[in-house]
């Protein structure tokens, strides 16, 4: 079992749907983050939140939206997605979000394996 | 975009023998991360090696850093069928916004065999 708690765990979904990703932390954690990652492949970066502040979007299309209404819970609201964006999210946080040196490991979640149809 | 590459892509060995994946990257690091990542779940911190540091063991696990030539290589001794996974190395990069920013290598699958 995971620290980090994301559902649902699959998610099938139409281009024109609407759906939201959601992720929960309860290590006291300040920074958390969204990841893709496509089989076979590495994860990769998509948006960071520190103290529930956005730190960075790695030029994320706007049909992903992130969200994080308090310290322990991160949303990505789904709108218009491709049959490319099919793939598994992973969320992850870290204790420090702030200015601090580096050296922290990240807590990954299961994730959520989205299929787009 | 990746960070670098890691070799082998792929690793098939029996039960009990030794397991190296080597990892090298490009820029310059305060550290380096470890990852395994079993068959469709999320990612396990296995270890973290900083920049000052040459070599680090957990366990069955030992992992060295060499800034010169920018690379790292896990070793996993005695592997065990459980060991079973893929493997990511990982530079760690703070954001000025907060946070710190993960790019993961290619990545070595690994197969122990009963």
């Amino acid at each position: 079992d995971t620290e980090v708690t994301q559902t649902p765990k699959h998610l099938v979904m139409g281009m024109t749907n609407k759906k939201s990703l959601k992720c929960e932390q309860h290590m006291g954690h300040r920074a958390m983050y969204w990841y893709k990652q496509k089989a076979k492949k590495p994860p990769e970066l998509m948006f960071v939140y520190s103290y529930e502040k956005l730190s960075i979007n790695e030029s994320v299309p706007s049909r992903f939206s992130p969200e994080c209404p308090n310290s322990s819970l991160l949303n990505l609201h789904l709108h218009a997605l491709q049959p490319e964006d099919s793939a598994l999210y992973l969320c992850a946080s870290s204790p420090r979000g702030d200015r601090g040196p580096s050296n922290q490991p990240q807590h990954f979640g299961d994730g959520t394996r989205l299929s787009i149809l | 975009s990746q960070q670098g590459e890691e070799d082998p892509q792929a690793l098939s060995i029996q039960e009990g023998e030794n397991a190296t994946m080597n990892c090298s990257y490009k820029t310059s690091i305060n550290n380096l991360q470890w990852y395994r990542q079993n068959s469709g779940r999320g990612l396990v911190h296995l270890i973290l090696i900083r920049s000052n540091e040459r070599e680090k063991h957990s366990g069955r696990l030992r992992v060295t850093l060499d800034t010169s030539k920018k690379s790292s290589s896990l070793l996993i001794t005695a592997s065990r069928a459980a060991d079973t996974a893929s493997y990511f190395c990982a530079t760690d990069a703070r954001l000025t916004g907060g946070g710190n920013k993960l790019t993961f290598g290619t990545g070595t699958q690994l197969k122990v065999e009963l």
